[in-house]
């Protein structure tokens, strides 16, 4: 089953604007990681965020994580045509028989930048 | 350094038949997760190793498996091909213990179609 849910399930915004999507999960979990995909670079990693932190700055992009609401936002400030990709949230939680369960996968936002 | 391959890039095979699909991972990462992404289930996790070990496994049926090897080479098998095993399978390293806990690499993946 889905950990995370992305939402919105398409966004499509004009170039130089920025772009926020959000992500949700169920259970508890150890990290959160956002990865873009799209059909020339395959599945790229882009930012973790671990449970103890509330936020974190890659660049142009800026991840929120509230544990509280299990609940992250990504925000791609400044849009450019390269960021037109679909988006990823992923969790990992702790696994009943120890060590790290696999990484748990939303469904993803596509991202389309207008020129 | 040279990123992660996948071989075959692209499979097709028929019903009944098996496979095997073969990753190998960035110089000194010594995880390997495989994961499957379909259009209706997205990406899901399959299993991850570690110095040859599987450590986690996702819920998917025995006809699945995988192994690593000791230079952390890892190949999957799915026997007994069904319409439904038709997806991109997706390999995955990280260079520490961590496992899923660290920054996945994805590879490009193999184009499975099963006829």
């Amino acid at each position: 089953s889905q950990q995370g849910e992305e939402d919105p399930q398409a966004l499509s915004i004009q170039e130089g604007e920025n772009a926020t999507m959000n992500c949700s999960y169920k259970t508890s979990i150890n990290n959160l990681q956002w990865y873009r995909q799209n059909s020339g670079r395959g599945l790229v990693h882009l930012i973790l965020i671990r449970s103890n932190e509330r936020e974190k700055h890659s660049g142009r992009l800026r991840v929120t994580l509230d544990t509280s609401k299990k609940s992250s936002s990504l925000l791609i400030t400044a849009s450019r045509a390269a960021d037109t990709a679909s988006y990823f949230c992923a969790t990992d939680a702790w696994a009943s028989g120890g060590g790290a369960d696999g990484l748990t996968f939303g469904k993803g936002t596509h991202l389309i930048i207008q020129p | 350094k040279a990123g992660v391959t996948q071989t075959p890039r692209y499979l097709i095979k028929t019903r009944g038949q098996q496979v095997t699909l073969s990753c190998s991972p960035i110089s000194g990462h010594r995880s390997v997760s495989w994961y499957q992404q379909t259009p209706g289930q997205g990406l899901q996790f399959l299993f991850e190793y570690f110095s040859e070990t599987q450590r986690n496994k996702g819920n998917f049926p025995g006809r699945f498996s995988g192994r690593q090897f000791s230079n952390s080479r890892s190949e999957m098998n799915v026997s007994t091909l069904e319409l439904g095993d038709s997806a991109l399978y997706l390999c995955a390293s990280s260079l520490g213990n961590r496992g899923v806990q660290d920054e996945q690499y994805f590879g490009p993946g193999t184009r499975l179609t099963v006829t």
